[in-house]
């Protein structure tokens, strides 16, 4: 596709249930980003890719939060036993620069995952 | 640490008036980026405008610009001519230059609506 694509849009878990959510970049892209954005607030930093390697885990808010990007396209992003406080909108971001797409401001988001925890 | 802060949770302008959004930051780094991001509801994050704090020339695309005064940490973003299609979520962000600083930081956005 053209764009960065995310799946699902929408996912509804129980408290406790595993949750996984993929990001598919624009093809080349080095750069992957993931945040998380709360509800009313902006997005926050969770962990950044450059091709493979997980450069940045710093924005992880817990251990069970857990990213790969194993052939350094598609990402997955896994929230294990998740909690109420994880119920956020999960937006994946990819850049074809090698520092993040500050270079050049072109660092391209998905739609987001929408994720409601009950 | 950098932060950003938007003081404006929501601002409101005519169609074809001008309005401004302000955005603060705090940063003990000389060289960084900026950046003004738009989110319509329910759509993707777009880039809006960026500026490089190392110019001092302020950064315009067609009808947005930015007034950037480094040494007050202020990067407000001008909307010239409103349109419809301006009405949506506005963050503004940081992007240090430092190893390991891909990452940008946010502010808490300003709502933009757009009365017709």
């Amino acid at each position: 596709g053209a764009g960065v694509s995310q799946s699902p849009r929408y996912k509804v878990a129980k408290r406790g249930q595993d949750v996984a959510l993929r990001c598919d970049p624009i093809s080349g892209h080095v750069s992957l980003f993931w945040y998380q954005q709360a509800l009313g607030q902006g997005p926050e930093f969770l962990t950044y890719f450059q091709n493979e390697a997980q450069l940045d885990k710093s924005g992880l808010p817990s251990d069970r939060f857990f990213a790969e990007r194993p052939e350094g396209s598609v990402s997955t992003l896994k929230i294990q036993r998740t909690q109420q406080e994880d119920s956020a909108v999960y937006l994946c971001a990819s850049s074809p620069s090698l520092a993040g797409g500050r270079d050049t401001g072109e660092l391209f988001f998905g739609e987001g995952s929408r994720l409601t925890v009950l | 640490a950098q932060t950003v802060t938007q003081s404006q949770p929501e601002m409101s302008v005519q169609e074809a008036e001008t309005v401004t959004l302000s955005c603060t930051y705090d940063t003990s780094e000389s060289d960084y980026y900026l950046f003004w991001y738009k989110q319509p509801p329910s759509r993707q994050m777009i880039l809006v405008i960026r500026q490089e704090a190392y110019k001092q020339q302020n950064a315009t695309e067609n009808r947005f610009s930015v007034n950037f005064q480094k040494a007050a940490k202020s990067f407000s973003l001008k909307i010239s001519d409103s349109q419809l299609g301006d009405a949506a979520m506005y963050f503004c962000a940081y992007m240090g230059t430092q190893g390991g600083s891909e990452k940008l930081v946010f502010g808490k956005g300003t709502k933009l609506t757009v009365n017709p």
